[in-house]
């Protein structure tokens, strides 16, 4: 089946500094990939959709330029987090759709802490 | 997007069968209905989808009345590990189309 890795899958970083996200397809092209963020106890909110080769679409309320999301290949987005506040913890999951199929793929997620 | 409502959380004990109805009056025609899993801390996992009537795999059935404003997915004989976050999703699921998470049932299956 369909595999989407994330990478890394936690990370703790230092307040102001900025922290990258991967999100892979593995074994499939996704033209599109979608980055969610989500809090304890709470569902996923989507933040942004990002489509190979051009801008990613963000949701309203979401800072593009905190949230910088590149999609260089059809098999790769990165999500950074600039300037990292405590208050960007959460859990950051992304996901693509699958090839020829209505069905989106999800990643392991990524537990960001920022100190 | 249609809008979905689910309970927010429901109990259960091993081995009996769990049925979760998701509402979504505002169905469109095109709009298909997905299930999804997620486990604490991991990304949420496919279970099922339909667009009319029943569809059963190894893992669930969804049902689908003919009005398709409603679905119940049917989960036969829990256990322990199905204790979880349950999504109901609606949209026509096409190439990036964007998936709007509700806020889930929460299903605790004690033993």
């Amino acid at each position: 089946g369909a595999v989407v890795s994330q990478h890394p899958s936690w990370v703790i970083c230092k307040s102001g500094t900025s922290v990258k996200i991967e999100c892979r397809s593995l074994d499939f092209q996704a033209t599109t990939m979608f980055w969610y963020r989500q809090f304890p106890k709470q569902s996923l909110m989507l933040m942004a959709t990002s489509n190979e080769g051009s801008k990613a679409t963000y949701e309203q309320g979401v800072e593009k330029d905190k949230f910088l999301i590149n999609h260089a290949s059809l098999t790769l987005s990165t999500l950074t987090v600039t300037s990292a506040h405590p208050e960007d913890s959460s859990f950051y999951i992304c996901s693509a759709d699958g090839e020829g199929s209505y069905e989106q793929y999800f990643g392991p997620g990524t537990r960001l802490t920022v100190t | 997007l249609a809008k979905t409502t689910q309970p927010i959380s429901m109990d259960s004990y091993e081995g009996q069968e769990v049925n979760i109805t998701c509402s979504h009056n505002n169905i469109a025609t095109n709009d298909y209905i997905t299930w999804y899993q997620q486990f604490p801390s991991q990304g949420p996992r496919f279970i099922i989808q339909g667009y009319k009537t029943k569809v059963t795999n190894e893992v669930a059935s969804l049902f689908i009345p003919a009005d398709r404003k409603s679905s119940t997915l049917s989960l036969p004989r829990v256990s322990l590990s199905d204790t979880a976050v349950y999504y109901c999703l609606v949209g026509d699921m096409a190439p990036g189309f964007k998936t709007i998470f509700g806020a889930g049932t929460r299903l605790f299956v004690k033993a």
